[in-house]
């Protein structure tokens, strides 16, 4: 069964350094998403982008935070000059246009700043 | 600004015993709602969606929606252990578009042999 992929798993960084959390959704999907979720808390959406630019962002999608689609498989989420509050586990996920409300979400990036 | 409201626990219920999940939310147009489980350090994975006022079954499973009190339910039947984790309310507008749902802070529930 296809799934999303992420790497790293976990990804430990000094504050101020840039970080870049990988994504391989699935292949037929055609939006992609980054949601964030700091221990304890709920899942905060961050970026959705579809046919290759942002479709939607929140607030905290500041300008420290960019997405690409580098090539056709890959999609990242490049995060400038980390802070320690950036410190939460984020998740990549896809859905396909059609059956539109499913969205796969990847296993996860684990992000400490220190 | 959208809320999810659920209570975050735990539940703890018994092996074999009904457990009951609420969730609440305050925009009113929303149209899709959705619960996931979320196993510690884990992602969330989708278990029911519901669309229309009413119950929806699927195996020990049922949603259960009331858009005039903007209310939504989960109950899980015959408990197991495996099914302790976090469930998660997710609410969105509807169909099309990007589609970003809003998620609560989610319910631990504790099944105990």
């Amino acid at each position: 069964e296809p799934e999303v992929t992420q790497t790293p798993s976990h990804q430990v960084t000094q504050m101020g350094q840039e970080v870049i959390l990988r994504c391989v959704p699935i292949s037929n999907h055609l939006y992609f998403y980054w949601y964030r979720q700091i221990l304890g808390q709920k899942v905060e959406f961050l970026v959705s982008f579809y046919n290759n630019e942002i479709s939607e962002k929140s607030e905290i999608f500041d300008d420290q935070f960019s997405v690409e689609r580098p090539d056709g498989s890959n999609f990242t989420l490049k995060i400038r000059s980390t802070k320690l509050e950036d410190s939460a586990m984020y998740f990549c996920a896809s859905r396909a246009l059609a059956g539109w409300e499913t969205q796969y979400f990847g296993p996860g990036t684990r992000l400490l700043v220190l | 600004q959208k809320e999810v409201e659920q209570n975050s626990g735990p539940l703890s219920v018994p092996e074999g015993a009904i457990a009951s999940l609420n969730c609440t939310y305050s925009d009113r147009v929303s149209q899709s709602f959705f619960w996931y489980r979320q196993y510690s350090g884990k992602s969330p994975e989708l278990i029911m969606s519901i669309y229309s006022n009413g119950d929806k079954e699927d195996g020990r499973f049922t949603a259960q929606l009331n858009k005039a009190s903007q209310y939504v339910s989960l109950l899980i039947r015959d408990s197991q252990p495996s099914d302790s984790a976090t469930y998660l309310c997710a609410v969105g507008p509807a169909a099309g578009g990007s589609y970003i749902p809003t998620f609560g802070r989610g319910t631990s529930l504790i099944v105990h042999p």
